[in-house]
């Protein structure tokens, strides 16, 4: 079974800190991506990477960047956090780009800017 | 621009009877089509997809859904609902050349005993 961690479960942050999200996926996957979880607003996509250094914006990108420097690790940064940053980030990696391989989700951070 | 409707916030039904949760899209060639579901504190599974041929497909736990291109929907379907399937429920849809998945607002199902 594929398995995607993300590091912390619940984090509690202060407004201006620089933030790490932090996820690991198992299965060798080209492809990882972060998405933020409202309510009301669903899965909006943060960023994407197709593959190790490269990355593309999702939807939202704005005051967040990403890096993934191996292969199985994909971070999510807030350069300096906001209170309209607390969310629940979810990370997800699939196979490669192609229409049947699924996403594999982790279990999500909860963030909370205060 | 592609998108995924999902018009229902919150359905309840109760158990053991038939459930349809619907969804809608935007999208100008054949779309690949997702269902997911998310159970309290979990992160999102997936149900069952479509990307070609039978329009009409099974996915785990009973869900089958059914692609409808004149309508522009894809609505999940279960035959009798158990109260485990109580949890959030989210269409999505793959977009442009790297096929990144865009999700609906999702749909929450209570079940009532």
């Amino acid at each position: 079974d594929v398995k995607v961690t993300q590091s912390s479960r619940y984090l509690v942050k202060r407004t201006g800190e620089k933030v790490f999200l932090e996820c690991v996926q198992d299965m060798d996957h080209e492809n990882m991506f972060w998405y933020r979880q409202d309510p009301g607003l669903g899965l909006r996509l943060i960023y994407f990477s197709y593959d190790v250094k490269m990355k593309e914006k999702g939807d939202i990108p704005e005051g967040y960047s990403v890096s993934r420097e191996k292969k199985e690790r994909f971070s999510l940064i807030l350069e300096s956090a906001s209170t309209n940053q607390t969310s629940m980030y979810l990370c997800a990696s699939r196979y490669d780009g192609t229409a049947n391989s699924p996403l594999h989700f982790g279990n999500g951070t909860r963030l909370t800017v205060t | 621009a592609q998108s995924v409707t999902q018009p229902d916030i919150h359905i309840t039904v109760s158990e053991g009877a038939s459930l349809e949760l619907r969804c809608n899209y935007s999208y100008g060639a054949t779309p690949y089509l997702f269902w997911y579901v998310q159970s309290p504190g979990q992160g999102l599974q997936l149900l069952l997809k479509y990307f070609s041929g039978d329009t009409l497909v099974q996915g785990i736990k009973g869900f089958e859904a059914e692609f409808k291109r004149s309508q522009s929907s894809f609505n999940l379907r279960k035959p009798s609902v158990h109260w485990s399937d109580a949890a959030e429920y989210f269409c999505a849809v793959g977009r442009g050349a790297t096929n990144k998945l865009i999700f609906g607002t999702g749909t929450l199902l209570a079940v009532q005993p």
